[in-house]
């Protein structure tokens, strides 16, 4: 089993929608839990952490269910510029060591 | 700020050959990691340093890959010999220290081995 599992898409919606991504982590040792975005070509870049209490950043959502050992990304109000992959990280016990999933590829379009 | 730097951008190899990528983390950055990308993939930690140690190389193929940090501010990685199945994309990332800061990647070397 991947330590980090996500739904490799494409997501394909139109502009103006609503889309949720989900992963799930095997290791129920993880503490910190990210979304990075990765551009196509270009190198990651950090989206928003995830709490357990949620949080919330504009029109993007991240959820944290630790007994599920679950994550969730919910984007509103889709843009043409959310057109990227989506990679879900966890960090589990010391050195700071991120554990990336595949990525979910999300395409917007008009 | 000046971001992570690392170069070269794109390399080209046969395999067999040698390879070696530079990495400058942004300054004041005590922690630099290292990350194997395969197209399709999420990146994969190949070797973390503090300072000029070795926090982790677990995941490093140390049959043929080598990484070294000797002033704890620039970092080299080597493939001696590469293989085929070394084409990727390798980043290298920085944060100011080990604990759960923020990692700030660079742009990346792109590797093929033909």
């Amino acid at each position: 089993r991947k330590e980090v599992e996500q739904d490799p898409g494409p997501f394909n919606v139109p502009e103006g929608a609503t889309v949720a991504f989900n992963c799930t982590y095997s290791n129920s040792a993880s503490q910190s839990f990210f979304w990075y975005r990765q551009d196509c070509r270009k190198e990651p870049k950090l989206l928003m952490s995830v709490y357990s209490s949620g949080n919330e950043d504009g029109r993007f959502t991240a959820q944290l269910n630790r007994a599920s050992q679950y994550i969730s990304l919910l984007i509103r109000d889709s843009k043409l510029s959310d057109s990227a992959t989506y990679l879900c990280v966890v960090t589990g016990g010391g050195g700071n060591k991120l554990t990336f999933g595949t990525g979910t590829q999300l395409k917007v379009e008009l | 700020e000046a971001g992570v730097a690392q170069s070269p951008r794109y390399k080209i190899i046969e395999k067999r050959q040698s390879v070696a990528f530079w990495c400058n983390p942004i300054s004041g950055h005590a922690t630099l990691y290292w990350y194997q990308q395969i197209l399709g993939q999420g990146p994969k930690l190949l070797i973390q340093f503090q300072n000029n140690g070795v926090v982790d190389d677990s995941q490093l193929p140390k049959d043929r890959f080598s990484a070294e940090r000797l002033k704890g501010v620039d970092s080299t990685l080597k493939i001696q010999p590469a293989k085929l199945e070394d084409s990727a994309v390798y980043l290298c990332a920085s944060s100011l220290n080990r604990g759960h800061e923020t990692q700030y990647f660079g742009p990346g070397t792109r590797l093929l081995v033909l």
